[in-house]
């Protein structure tokens, strides 16, 4: 069965430092990837997502992803964090003409300022 | 601001009632999923309507049913509720292309179960 696993629950940066949050998933076939975020008191929303080509994928609010097949993984990445990325983000996959979304645990992320 | 609405947003029941919960999809959307969301855990796919029937299913169990309306709004309906059912339901809608994956949430509906 397909799963996603996200490395950490919770992340504490300061502002201004870098971010990667890992996810990798088990799946052997052709899969899209997304990540998602839930800012506090709001509803989810697309951060970003790879479908086919460039395996680096830029999404909204300078974050970045990086696809590595070989190693079933989908890190979410940004180079200088601000306060206003505290949030809650969440990796998702489904297999290629699948409909059903499989989603990791989620990442608590507090930036202090 | 996605387009979907969900209520009521928060509700209490108790245990072997029964629960409806509502969704609006965006507008020009034509598929309409369900997703729990236990606290501290991620989205669980409950199931998929695409053009009024009923498009996948995920692991639950048959008292979790569903409708979706000629407009594309959507019901959630929750029979004999334990106290497992208590948590965060969530209603994402997507166009026509029902593959990508790419969702657009509403605000969810929490269920306490007492």
């Amino acid at each position: 069965a397909q799963s996603v696993s996200q490395h950490n629950h919770h992340v504490i940066l300061s502002e201004a430092a870098s971010l990667e949050l890992g996810c990798n998933y088990s799946y052997g076939g052709t899969v899209n990837l997304f990540w998602y975020v839930q800012y506090p008191g709001q509803h989810l929303q697309l951060l970003l997502k790879y479908f086919s080509g460039d395996p680096l994928v830029k999404g909204i609010k300078g974050f970045e992803a990086e696809f590595i097949k070989s190693k079933f993984s989908f890190n979410l990445r940004k180079p200088s964090v601000q306060w206003s990325d505290t949030a809650e983000y969440f990796c998702a996959v489904n297999a290629r003409n699948n409909y059903q979304l499989i989603w990791g645990a989620g990442t608590k992320l507090i930036i202090k300022p | 601001e996605t387009g979907v609405t969900q209520s009521p947003t928060h509700l209490i029941k108790t245990r072997g009632q029964q629960v409806t919960l509502r969704c609006s999809s965006q507008s020009g959307h034509n598929t309409v999923s369900w997703y729990q969301q236990a606290l501290g855990q991620g989205p669980q796919f409950i199931f998929q309507y695409y053009r009024e029937e009923e498009n996948g299913r995920g692991n639950f169990p048959p008292r979790f049913s569903g409708l979706q309306f000629p407009n594309y709004s959507s019901e959630l309906n929750v029979n004999a509720l334990e106290l497992d059912d208590s948590a965060l339901y969530l209603c994402a809608s997507s166009g026509r292309d029902r593959g990508t994956g790419e969702l657009f949430f509403g605000e969810g509906s929490r269920l306490t179960v007492l």
